[in-house]
């Protein structure tokens, strides 16, 4: 069981590039989330996903889109990278998105630096 | 607006000291409550959830809803426990998203 996957984990682009990180669920879970985590500022939610077809604004949406077409897949693009995007990114998904809803699983994280 | 405080950006303990770390949230209706901790090269993982009542490593975290707290505590730190903690409440509006704290760093000592 692979659970959340997430590529690549390390990446560097040029400020102007565009790119995506791919996350995958292997766990049928209906609600996906994508965080960027900076020293000092935690874990903050860009987009998050409670089912295919269905996306939403976290805290920090803007300069990223998401997508969600499938169950398994949640991918978040980076359409004009900026230095300010450098950071690490960690998708997380989790069964429930009503009352008693599971705990979050967590991917092994993205690395990005944009020079 | 939903606000998740950590104060302690760093928190450093004898091991064997009691420790504590704090959370509190400023959210509408009742969250979920939960804590995550990430150890040095793994991934983020539950720690405890508070619906739970576990008690996890030697870990409890008691809600407060007249403080709007959920702080961690651990009578016996131990160096194992060495990691950064996240608390993390879960909203109860559409979607249910979980928004986390700064998060606090753990370090304790020999």
């Amino acid at each position: 069981n692979a659970g959340v996957t997430q590529t690549p984990k390390f990446q560097v682009l040029k400020t102007g590039q565009s790119m995506t990180l791919q996350c995958a669920q292997d766990m049928n879970h209906e609600y996906m989330s994508w965080y960027r985590q900076d020293p000092g500022m935690g874990l903050r939610l860009i987009h998050y996903s409670v089912g295919a077809g269905i996306t939403d604004q976290g805290e920090v949406p803007n300069g990223y889109n998401v997508s969600r077409s499938t169950t398994e897949d949640f991918p978040l693009r980076l359409l004009s990278a900026a230095p300010s995007q450098t950071s690490v990114y960690f998708c997380a998904s989790r069964t429930g998105t009503g009352l008693n809803t599971g705990e979050l699983f967590f991917g092994e994280g993205s690395r990005l630096t944009v020079l | 607006a939903q606000r998740v405080t950590q104060p302690e950006k760093l928190l450093s303990v004898f091991k064997g000291a009691p420790v504590e770390l704090k959370c509190n949230y400023s959210y509408s209706g009742s969250p979920e409550l939960f804590w995550y901790v990430q150890y040095s090269r793994q991934r983020l993982q539950l720690l405890l959830r508070h619906i739970s009542r576990e008690s996890i490593k030697g870990f409890t975290a008691d809600l407060n809803k007249g403080e709007t707290s959920f702080h961690l505590k651990k009578p016996f730190a131990q160096e194992e426990d060495s990691a950064r903690y996240y608390c993390a409440p879960t909203n109860p509006d559409r979607g249910f998203k979980t928004i986390f704290g700064a998060g606090t760093r753990l370090f304790v000592k020999a």
